[in-house]
């Protein structure tokens, strides 16, 4: 069974610090892994993916994360907050058979960005 | 190029009742997943159609199900309505590459139900 668990419900910076959220998860076998975004009102945006081919993934909006099997995570990271980075993020986890897959959702990291 | 589209945005139902959400995929998409999200809580996968069948199934009641149309657009129906089944109901939209599986899950904006 997969599974996925981020370990901050809530994080506080300030603008122009670095930026941490962390995932680890469960996985039988070789995961595809995600990060999305998710602004108050509005549906789930894709920030990066890890499919295997590299472990250090680069998103959008300057995040990246790295991919890490022997600590089973898959932390993002952003050297410099933005306001506008205040958000809902979800690390997720990709299962299924050629039939299609299917997401599992960590709980959510809910950061705040103080001015 | 349109992404994945919900209707309706918004939507009040009483216990006991039926409601019918729906979802356009992006273009080029033919699978399409349906999620649940409850306040303050990770979306949960309801289930995925693909070529108009239902492929995969999570862990809700038969009150939910679904249909997808000829033109990849697809319907989820929920049934005797309970107040829990107030939540956000996302859809993702996604292609499947023969052989390689499916590609990466885009979401529309969801639809916000609220049961009373």
């Amino acid at each position: 069974a997969q599974s996925v668990t981020q370990l901050d419900s809530h994080v506080s910076v300030s603008e122009g610090t670095p930026v941490l959220l962390r995932c680890n998860y469960s996985s039988s076998y070789s995961p595809s892994l995600f990060w999305y975004v998710q602004h108050p009102n509005k549906g789930l945006q894709l920030l990066l993916k890890y499919t295997s081919a590299a472990t250090l993934v680069k998103g959008i909006n300057g995040f990246e994360a790295e991919f890490k099997k022997s600590e089973t995570s898959f932390h993002l990271t952003k050297p410099s907050a933005h306001m506008s980075d205040a958000a809902e993020y979800f690390c997720v986890v990709s299962w299924g058979n050629n039939a299609g897959n299917m997401l599992t959702f960590g709980g959510g990291t809910r950061l705040m960005v103080k001015p | 190029d349109a992404g994945v589209t919900q209707s309706p945005t918004h939507l009040i139902k009483t216990r006991g009742q039926q409601v019918t959400l729906r979802c356009s995929p992006k273009s080029g998409h033919d699978t399409v997943s349906w999620y649940q999200q409850a306040l303050g809580q990770g979306p949960q996968f309801i289930f995925q159609y693909y070529e108009e069948e239902e492929r995969q199934r999570g862990n809700f009641p038969d009150r939910f199900s679904g249909h997808q149309f000829p033109n990849y657009s697809s319907e989820l129906n929920v049934n005797a309505l309970l107040l829990g089944d107030s939540a956000l109901y996302l859809c993702a939209s996604s292609h499947i590459i023969q052989g390689q599986g499916q590609e990466t899950q885009y979401f529309g904006p969801g639809t916000r139900l609220l049961v009373l």
